[in-house]
Formats: C-alpha cells, structure tokens, sequence
C-alpha cells in the first residue's frame, strides 16, 4: 500500500535561513509527487509538482527515487512562507486517480 | 471558474443531530474527493468518485458516514448520527482525470463542530 511520511510536525525556522522539508514515501508503482500549501484556515493550493521541475515562490522540491523522497528546500525562508504544507503522493486505483497526504508539516519562520 | 464551493462553511451542531455537506465541483471534472482534516491525523481520504460512480470508500470511518454523488456536479457527505469526535473540517476536492499530471483542486472546507 502507497504511504507518505513527513516526520516533523513543526518546523521553526528564523527569516533568511534556509527551509528544507523532509517528505519520504513509499508506493509499487512509478510515484508522482506533489507539494500543497495551506494558508491559516484557508484551501489546500498546489505548489509544486514532481513532474514540472518547476520552482514556486522560491521552492523547488527533486524526486530522489533510490531514496523514495521529495523533499521540499528554499535557500531563504520568508515570513510569508509561514503555513502548513502537505506532501502527497497519486496513484492509480481502478477508475482513476487518488492523492494520499503525509501528515503535513508547520512551517513557522520566525523574525 | 469559481472553483469547488463547499457548503456550510461553518456548522455547529448538537451531538446526534444529522450533518449534511454539500459539494460542487469544478465544471468539467470527472473525480470528485472528501477529505477530513484533524490536528492528530492530518488529511484523510474518505471516499473518491470517478465519474459519480464511488471507486474507494476504505477511509469512510463508520456507517455513521454516507457519501453520494447523484451528478456530476454535486455531492453530499451525510453524518448521522453525528459525534463529537467527528469535528474537523472537511474538504472537497476535484480534478479532471484525463492526463497524467492534472491537479486535484480543494475547496474551502466545511469546519464541522460537533458539541
């Protein structure tokens, strides 16, 4: 069965530092990763997929296959950057697609 | 577009009484998703709907919990009877399942409080 794990709950970090948040997952078939942000009290919004090699707001995130990780990096955290984010993992079921999420992260980063 | 609308936003509701929530996804998505969300377990899938056919109810906590999807531009998530412990917020979600890569978009939530 497909897993997703983020083992810190918290991640405290002051302005300018660098972020990296840790997502391991484990999955049988070809994993396709996501990163979603959630704002205080307010919709999870898609930041970054595996597949784009893209860069959002200043954070990328490399699929690392022999280590079955995506972790998400920013080389300097913003006071803006202060919210919950959720790795998340799809799979194919039978009929379609399904998104399975760690547990999520906090992300406080401090002045 | 206006997205996925999720109605109440808000719902207090005494123990034992029966909660509806409501869902209308995105024009056009065939894939409609309820999650739970609660500081302990995170986000949790309740059930999933391809094509308003139910394909994976396994997160569905109880028979307290009923799911339906009568179109394909709405669905319901039923509790009754309803719990404390079934506070949280739930969120409905949906994504067009066309390609590989399509983004799964949320609502804003239903925050359910159960006293």
């Amino acid at each position: 069965a497909q897993r997703v794990t983020q083992p810190e709950k918290l991640l405290s970090v002051f302005k300018g530092a660098p972020v990296e948040l840790k997502c391991n997952y484990s999955y049988s078939g070809s994993p396709e990763l996501f990163w979603y942000v959630q704002y205080s009290r307010q919709r999870l919004q898609l930041l970054l997929r595996h597949i784009s090699r893209e860069s959002i707001k200043g954070f990328t995130a490399d699929l690392n296959k022999g280590e079955t990780s995506f972790h998400l990096k920013k080389p300097f955290a913003q006071e803006e950057d202060s919210a919950m984010y959720y790795c998340a993992l799809r799979t194919l079921t039978g009929g379609g697609n399904k998104l399975t999420f760690g547990t999520g992260t906090q992300l406080k980063v401090e002045l | 577009d206006a997205g996925v609308i999720q109605s109440p936003r808000h719902e207090v509701t005494e123990m034992g009484q029966e909660v509806t929530l409501r869902c209308k996804p995105i024009s056009g998505h065939n894939s409609l998703f309820w999650y739970r969300q609660t500081m302990m377990r995170g986000l949790e899938l309740l059930i999933y709907f391809n094509n308003n056919v139910p394909i994976d109810d396994s997160g569905m906590p109880e028979d307290r919990f009923s799911a339906k999807m009568p179109n394909a531009s709405f669905s319901t998530l039923k509790i009754q009877p309803s719990e404390p412990r079934d506070s949280a917020v739930y969120f409905c979600a949906s994504s067009y399942d066309g390609i590989s890569g399509n983004t799964i978009y949320f609502g804003e939530g239903s925050w359910l409080t159960v006293v």
